[in-house]
């Protein structure tokens, strides 16, 4: 596609249910980013995946998020046993290599806790 | 979590006035710093960036300028549009492997 994709656009669901978030990336992309933006906030940094290395995970809240990119490709944002504080706005970002290179942003996917 | 950058204010400008957003950040080893609008209801989309070893970077319409000395940077829109409306965030980086931090941001409110 020629852009960033996020799916679902929105999400509803009960507090302690599991959800997952999909991002997939610009088809070449290595570097991807999973942010998290509270309304009226800054973007909180999630998580980040470059090419085969280790994904830097020091901006998951809690042991409640995971997230994991298969092939290098589509990744996969899981917050396990939901919380009303969780909700907010999750945006995944894509760059074509390092983290200097310009990111460029999915639509996002709102996310809200009942 | 890591922060950059001011709370969230709102700064409002006349129509085809020069707009000034500014951003203080934190780490003195950032080399790299970059400037992004958020449309309502949209993604950040990348306006433009600066180095380090540079103090000044012009764009269309947009000039981003670096102090390192105070730790400030700003974003100035010449003759600010209605679609210059949004939220505008500063960010920094470390080096090229790591990743960016972004502060709260700005919105930018054009008035008739």
């Amino acid at each position: 596609g020629a852009g960033v994709s996020q799916s679902p656009s929105n999400k509803v669901t009960e507090k302690g249910k599991d959800v997952e978030l999909r991002c997939d990336p610009i088809s070449g992309h290595t570097a991807l980013y999973w942010y998290r933006q509270s309304l009226g906030q800054g973007l909180e940094f999630l998580i980040y995946f470059q090419g085969n290395s280790a994904p830097d995970k020091s901006g998951l809240p809690s042991d409640r998020f995971s997230a994991e990119r298969t092939g290098g490709s589509v990744s996969t944002l899981t917050i396990q046993r939901t919380q009303q504080e969780d909700s907010a706005v999750y945006l995944c970002a894509s760059s074509a290599g390092t983290a200097g290179d310009t990111q460029y942003f999915g639509p996002g996917t709102r996310l809200t806790v009942l | 979590g890591e922060s950059v950058g001011l709370h969230l204010p709102t700064l409002s400008v006349q129509e085809g006035d020069n707009s000034i957003i500014n951003c203080a950040y934190s780490n003195s080893a950032s080399d790299y710093f970059i400037w992004y609008k958020q449309e309502s209801g949209k993604g950040p989309q990348f306006i433009i960036d600066i180095r380090s070893n540079m103090d000044k970077r012009q764009g269309q319409r947009v000039t981003v300028l670096l102090n390192k000395t105070v730790k400030h940077l700003s974003l100035q829109i010449a003759a600010t549009q209605p679609g210059d409306s949004a939220v505008y965030f500063c960010a920094e980086g470390v080096n090229r492997d790591d990743k960016i931090i972004f502060g709260k941001g700005t919105r930018l409110h054009i008035l008739p």
